[in-house]
């Protein structure tokens, strides 16, 4: 899950296993929540939104999931492959400008 | 494709010295964002702008200017670098309204010394 401060925690995961990735926001007000894949050496890429008002949207081998209640969003991969493997970032779009604030971010790992 | 393009991949800049970022989107999105990105601490945003010659300050301003004379550019200077201004920087653009993907360049890694 997300954590603050110097050391990015880290889900290891077998090859063809489902991967759960949780994060805390803090804005309730927050239009949409958002999951970014960032790979080595690359910029964050865009995977998956949710609007505030759902609490279950899917994509293709993706499903994210957003308890308003506790302020939880997760994010599901299925049949985790080795190019899953990046840090993996949630973010809040706090309205307006689509000004997005971030996670600490959590490294995914996949085994063989 | 949507391209964000940065400038540099790899600076290495002395402590005093002025340094300018650029950024460049081809999608003709009206906003445009700088963040750096630390260990442990992901992305944490520095500037944005909406429009040309518009500009807000994020989380993190302190060091750092920015510019958009066009559209299409986005540039961050950072006045007087510092040794804790060493970090990744990422550019992003994005459309207004509910879109809520950003698009974001590979980066800069600015070293300062």
């Amino acid at each position: 899950g997300e954590s603050v401060g110097l050391h990015l925690p880290t889900l290891s995961v077998q090859e063809g296993d489902n991967s759960i990735i949780n994060c805390a926001y803090s804005n309730s007000a927050s239009d949409y929540f958002i999951w970014y894949k960032q790979e080595s050496g690359k910029g964050p890429q865009f995977i998956i939104d949710i609007r505030s008002n759902m609490d279950k949207r899917q994509g293709q081998r993706v499903t994210v999931l957003l308890n308003k209640t506790v302020k939880h969003l997760s994010l599901q991969i299925a049949a985790t492959q080795p190019g899953d493997s990046a840090v993996y970032f949630c973010a809040e779009n706090t309205g307006g400008y689509n000004k997005l604030i971030f996670g600490a971010g959590t490294r995914l790992a996949v085994h063989p | 494709d949507v391209k964000v393009t940065q400038s540099s991949r790899y600076l290495v800049k002395r402590t005093g010295e002025k340094v300018f970022l650029e950024c460049v989107q081809d999608m003709d999105h009206e906003n445009m964002f700088w963040y750096r990105q630390d260990p442990g601490l992901g992305l944490r945003l520095i500037y944005f702008s909406y429009d040309v010659k518009m500009k807000e300050k994020g989380d993190i301003p302190e060091g750092y200017s920015v510019s958009r004379e066009k559209k299409e550019r986005f540039s961050l200077i950072l006045e007087s670098a510092s040794t804790n201004q060493t970090s990744m920087y990422l550019c992003a653009s994005s459309l207004q309204g509910g879109s809520t993907e950003a698009f974001f360049g590979q980066g800069t890694r600015l070293t300062v010394v």
